[in-house]
């Protein structure tokens, strides 16, 4: 079975800092990793996928993720916080073997102070 | 082009009602998926459906039940509604690939309370 970790319930970072959100995986074959954001109350918004190739993904609004296939991590990334970013953030996985859905971790709140 | 279209918005049932929560997915997208998302966790995947064949069912109870239409949108039906069920219930829509490199857009979902 596919899983994800999210091991930080929230991030506080400062505006203009750099922020890191923390995801590893677990799936029985090679992996497609996605993040999302949610806004209060709104659904999930895209930001990045990996799917093969480059390790360090770019996405929407500045965010970069970087794969790390020998510690199964997915590390979301950006070199300087704006108050806007803090939402809620969601890391997927897919399995590339067979058939399967896209898997959540139970997100990370990420808090910008200005 | 429109995003994911779900309605209601929002809903209050009390238990043992019934209901039905629509969505529209981006147009050109043929798949549409259903996740339920209680307060404090992630998405959890209730079903898939693909040129209305349903592609993938979650660990959830026979009182949910779903469909796809021609024209690709879907309904999620839950029966005998218990307080459990109360949740935001997601749809999203993808142009599946081959390989599943497919992305999932999401509409704003339905916020359903059970009283």
């Amino acid at each position: 079975a596919q899983s994800v970790a999210q091991p930080e319930d929230q991030v506080n970072v400062a505006e203009g800092n750099p922020l890191t959100v923390k995801c590893t995986y677990s799936v029985s074959g090679n992996p497609y990793l996605f993040w999302y954001v949610q806004y209060p109350n709104r659904g999930l918004q895209f930001l990045l996928k990996y799917i093969t190739g480059d390790n360090l993904v770019k996405g929407s609004y500045g965010f970069e993720a970087e794969f790390n296939k020998s510690q199964t991590s997915f590390h979301l990334k950006k070199p300087s916080a704006l108050v806007s970013d803090s939402a809620l953030y969601f890391c997927a996985v897919r399995d590339v073997v067979g058939y399967s859905t896209l898997t959540f971790g139970k997100g990370t709140m990420l808090l910008v102070s200005p | 082009d429109a995003g994911v279209t779900q309605s209601p918005t929002h809903l209050i049932k009390t238990r043992g009602q019934h209901v039905t929560l629509r969505c529209s997915p981006i147009s050109g997208h043929k798949s549409v998926s259903w996740y339920q998302q209680v307060l404090g966790q992630g998405p959890q995947f209730i079903f898939q459906y693909y040129e209305k064949e349903e592609r993938g069912r979650g660990n959830f109870p026979d009182r949910f039940s779903a469909r796809q239409f021609p024209n690709y949108s879907s309904e999620l039906n839950v029966n005998a509604l218990l307080l459990g069920d109360s949740a935001l219930y997601l749809c999203a829509s993808s142009r599946p690939t081959s390989g599943g490199q497919d992305t999932q857009y999401f509409g704003p979902g339905t916020r359903l309370t059970v009283l």
